[in-house]
């Protein structure tokens, strides 16, 4: 079962405004990463977020991550045509023994209108 | 991203058959993964490996199963394919060595696979 899930699941804005997309999880987790996806193409990693930090900034990218309520936010800035694309959170859970994969959100879709 | 590649790119085949994909990267990683995605939905782990040595079940292995013949291949095998197999699979990578973004993926431009 995923643990995160990312809302909403599909967002269209106008070119130029911020698009904030949500992310919740369920345990304990060492870091949290968001990834984009253009249609039909394999993820690329854009921001990681370890369990100590509240936020970070990477160029137009702005995560936060509030471990209390195991929720994250991706915020992208003066949004252009070619953010247009699917967007993942994926959790590195606490494990114990051995660490595994990453596990994926759902994805949320977000277009971005000219 | 070259670094990871996928082979085939698309693959058409009927129920029952055998099916391999392919996976290389040369970025030197240790651990990989194979994963699906099904429209709609995120992305389910299949197998993991550490290492050659190393092969790890993850969320949905069956009827799937994996070989990792080298550091640099991993491969995914549907020994009888069926309609539900239908999906877009990805290869991903990552390093565990020290310094290295901790479990940050690299992924590979996937493999689309029709079960008829």
């Amino acid at each position: 079962s995923q643990q995160g899930e990312e809302d909403p699941q599909a967002l269209s804005i106008q070119e130029g405004e911020n698009a904030t997309m949500n992310c919740s999880y369920k345990t304990s987790i060492n870091n949290l990463q968001w990834y984009r996806q253009n249609s039909g193409r394999g993820l690329v990693h854009l921001i990681l977020i370890r369990s100590n930090e509240r936020e970070k900034h990477s160029g137009r990218l702005r995560v936060t991550l509030d471990t209390s309520k195991k929720s994250s936010s991706l915020l992208i800035t003066a949004s252009r045509a070619a953010d247009t694309a699917s967007y993942f959170c994926a959790t590195d859970a606490h494990s114990g023994g051995g660490a595994d994969g990453l596990t994926f959100g759902k994805g949320t879709h977000l277009i971005i209108q000219p | 991203d070259a670094d990871v590649t996928q082979t085939p790119r698309n693959r058409i085949t009927k129920t029952g058959k055998r099916i391999m994909l392919e996976c290389s990267q040369t970025k030197g990683h240790d651990r990989m993964y194979w994963y699906r995605q099904d429209p709609g939905l995120g992305l389910r782990l299949i197998y993991y490996s550490f290492d050659v040595k190393d092969i790890n079940k993850g969320e949905i292995s069956d009827g799937y199963s994996v070989s990792r013949q080298a550091q640099a291949k991993f491969s995914l095998s549907l020994e009888s394919a069926i309609p539900n197999q239908t999906a877009l699979y990805f290869c991903a990578t990552s390093a565990s060595r020290q310094g290295a973004r901790p479990h940050t993926q690299y992924f590979g431009p996937g493999t689309r696979l029709t079960v008829l």
